[in-house]
């Protein structure tokens, strides 16, 4: 079946403008996250969508980033007023329900990210 | 507090020679679960093998095996009969169990190439 997929998977943006990151989740995945990845490091955690429940936004760098997932689906990343140190490889990831011990896995599946540099 | 420690540099493998990738980590909780992804250059980050804190046995899947040292918190990952196609920067990863959070702490990453 498909898998994770992203878009746009480059993008080259000015300091200041705004971008929008769009992550399809496999399907029947109700579980969504994006990481960030800035280059020689591991990911870091931004956000995280279960089904209708509220997003878990501690990861969030700043009230410059914010995200949504529509229709328990999509899910739309938007950084506005971007600045340099923004620059990264955002990934998205989703897999399904996990709580706690009851279904302990909850292995997340990547999609191939998209590598945002701001000039 | 890093909850996840890498901290082997780069390493040159001989094809068809095994492997240890070495990851320590850091909870207080007692249910949790560590993962292992691989990143080739590609980018995309792959799920290769799992194991939960309260898994008796070691894990294994194919040529991925796990050592297991709870007392150690360790997790280190082997590869045994290494293969051109492993070159690729490999992470180790931890969930938490406890208070329902579902996020991954990565560590930074070991990165291996196999040799001919």
């Amino acid at each position: 079946g498909a898998g994770v997929s992203q878009s746009p998977s480059n993008k080259v943006t000015e300091k200041g403008k705004d971008v929008e990151l769009r992550c399809d989740p496999i399907s029947g995945h109700t579980a969504l996250y994006w990481y960030r990845q800035s280059l020689g490091q591991g990911l870091e955690f931004l956000i995280y969508f279960q089904g209708n429940s509220a997003p878990d936004k501690s990861g969030l760098p700043s009230d410059r980033f914010s995200a949504e997932r529509t229709g328990g689906s999509v899910s739309t990343l938007t950084i506005q007023r971007t600045q340099q140190e923004d620059s990264a490889v955002y990934l998205c990831a989703s897999s399904l329900r996990t709580s706690g011990r009851a279904a302990p896995r909850g292995e997340q599946y990547f999609g191939p990210g998209t590598r945002l540099t701001v000039t | 507090a890093q909850k996840i420690t890498q901290t082997q540099p780069g390493m040159f493998v001989q094809e068809k020679e095994a492997v240890t990738l070495d990851c320590t980590y850091d909870t207080s909780d007692q249910s949790y679960g560590l993962f292992w992804y691989k990143q080739p250059s590609s980018g995309e980050m792959i799920f290769l093998i799992y194991q939960g804190s309260y898994d008796e046995q070691n894990a294994t899947e194919g040529r991925y095996s796990l050592n297991f040292q709870k007392a150690r918190k360790s997790a280190n990952l082997v590869i045994s009969a290494s293969q051109l196609g492993d070159s690729a920067m490999y992470f180790c990863a931890m969930r938490e169990f406890g208070g329902g959070n579902n996020r991954l702490a990565f560590g930074k990453g070991n990165q291996v190439v196999v040799i001919p």
